[in-house]
């Protein structure tokens, strides 16, 4: 199946930093998703994005699909950014998901 | 809140039991998944259903069964449990059952099996 790699898997982070984290996948993909996993377990949806770029407040994604890879931004980071920030991929054809292992972020005060 | 609701969100049993987690998809989606998270294999597919009819399965165990309703719930019945079985086991749903769908989590149900 397809493979999903993550870097770095942690990071420590003084709060008001900015950070990439990324994802390279082994195959094309029709769906990619990042997610933001919070302490008490919960999956937030943070990007559809299979290719192109977009922002959503301090959180911007870029997908490279030809190159295989996608970038998570996070600009000034605050305490509540901590968790594990999951890439997750859909090969053609299907929709269902192969995740990476995670990035664990933790931003600290 | 994504609009996807699983219960119950914390389940304790014991080996050789059998219980039934239930998720509620967002209104007006058609499709469910079931993923497991644990320590040892991380986020994992288990099963898809759009419509009341299985779509894709994944790498889910023979103990496990799942079934979506008329009124389009889910719901993933997993018997025989084993130790191993202890998770985080989320759903998720979309509007159809293509391939580029976002899809939305609900809040999980933390299985632990002692």
């Amino acid at each position: 199946g397809i493979q999903v790699e993550q870097s770095p898997p942690d990071l420590i982070l003084q709060e008001g930093a900015n950070s990439t984290l990324r994802c390279n996948f082994s195959d094309s993909v029709n769906n990619l998703q990042w997610f933001h996993q919070n302490p008490w377990g919960q999956l937030i949806n943070l990007f559809y994005i299979p290719s192109g770029t977009k922002q959503n407040g301090r959180l911007s994604a870029t997908t490279v699909a030809t190159e295989r890879y996608s970038l998570l931004y996070i600009s000034s980071s605050q305490t509540t950014d901590s968790g594990v920030y999951f890439c997750a991929v859909a090969p053609g054809g299907n929709n269902r998901l192969a995740f990476g292992k995670g990035n664990q972020v933790v931003v600290i005060p | 809140d994504s609009g996807v609701t699983q219960t119950p969100k914390h389940l304790i049993t014991a080996t050789g039991q059998r219980v039934t987690l239930r998720c509620s998809p967002r209104s007006g989606d058609l499709s469910v998944y079931w993923y497991q998270q644990s320590l040892d294999q991380g986020l994992q597919f288990l099963i898809q259903y759009y419509n009341g009819e299985e779509r894709a399965k994944g790498n889910i165990l023979e103990r496990f069964s799942a079934q979506q309703f008329p009124d389009l719930h889910s719901e993933l019945n997993l018997s025989s449990l084993e130790l191993g079985d202890s998770a985080l086991y989320f759903c998720a749903s979309t509007r159809t059952s293509g391939r580029t769908d976002t899809q939305y989590f609900g809040p999980g149900t933390r299985l632990t099996v002692l």
